[in-house]
């Protein structure tokens, strides 16, 4: 069953420093997001992105954050200088074309520990 | 309006009873509205979803109640396992993108 993969899958880095999560989504896809979970709390919507370009993004999703397709299967969030309140959990979820919602399949997250 | 306000927080049941999970929306714009399921260390798994043009949806144990009029919708897990203790979110998106908006969880315990 085809699935959405994620790495690292546990990062730990010093506050300012920048971190890269790479994601790859379930090969047929067009719709890919990031989302993130403090520890205990519920998902949270940080930023949509279809055909090339962000279509959507929330307040979270601020300068310091940045996202990238650098080749047809990768698709990475970048976080240019991390902060304590980053440390969560950062979930990649892509979706196939058709209606304009429908299932997201999410990948197992990566943990970000800033210290 | 872009809220889905989700009850209870925690929820304690015994083996074989029901469980049931209630959510509440606002922005009339939503046409989906999903229940995933999350255990400790795993993303969120899609369980059962529902569109609005149907009041109910059952796939085995899981059933979706949805009331449009009202704005509301709930899981009812039936028979309940203590392998369904799980944190259970609902969630709802509409518009263009998709985007899922989701509500606060519940942690579902079922006692053996």
């Amino acid at each position: 069953e085809p699935e959405v993969t994620q790495t690292p899958s546990h990062q730990v880095t010093q506050m300012g420093q920048e971190v890269i999560l790479r994601c790859v989504p379930i090969s047929n896809h067009l719709y890919f997001y990031w989302y993130r979970q403090i520890l205990g709390q519920k998902v949270e919507f940080l930023v949509s992105f279809y055909n090339n370009e962000i279509s959507e993004k929330s307040e979270i999703f601020d300068d310091q954050f940045s996202v990238e397709r650098p080749d047809g299967s990768n698709f990475t969030l970048k976080i240019r200088s991390t902060k304590l309140e980053d440390s969560a959990m950062y979930f990649c979820a892509s979706r196939g074309q058709g209606r304009q919602t429908g299932e997201l399949f999410f990948g197992e997250g990566s943990r970000l520990t800033v210290l | 309006q872009q809220q889905v306000k989700q009850s209870p927080q925690s929820l304690i049941v015994q083996k074989g009873g029901i469980s049931i999970i209630n959510c509440a929306y606002e922005n009339t714009a939503f046409d989906y509205f999903p229940w995933y399921q999350q255990f400790p260390g795993k993303g969120p798994a899609l369980l059962i979803a529902i569109r609005p043009d149907v009041s109910e949806k059952k796939e085995g144990r899981f059933t979706i109640s949805f009331n449009k009029s009202a704005k509301q919708f709930s899981l009812h897990i039936m028979d309940s396992q203590p392998g369904d203790s799980a944190t259970y979110f609902c969630a709802a998106s509409g518009g263009s993108q998709g985007n899922l908006i989701f509500g606060k969880g519940t942690k579902l315990s079922v006692k053996p």
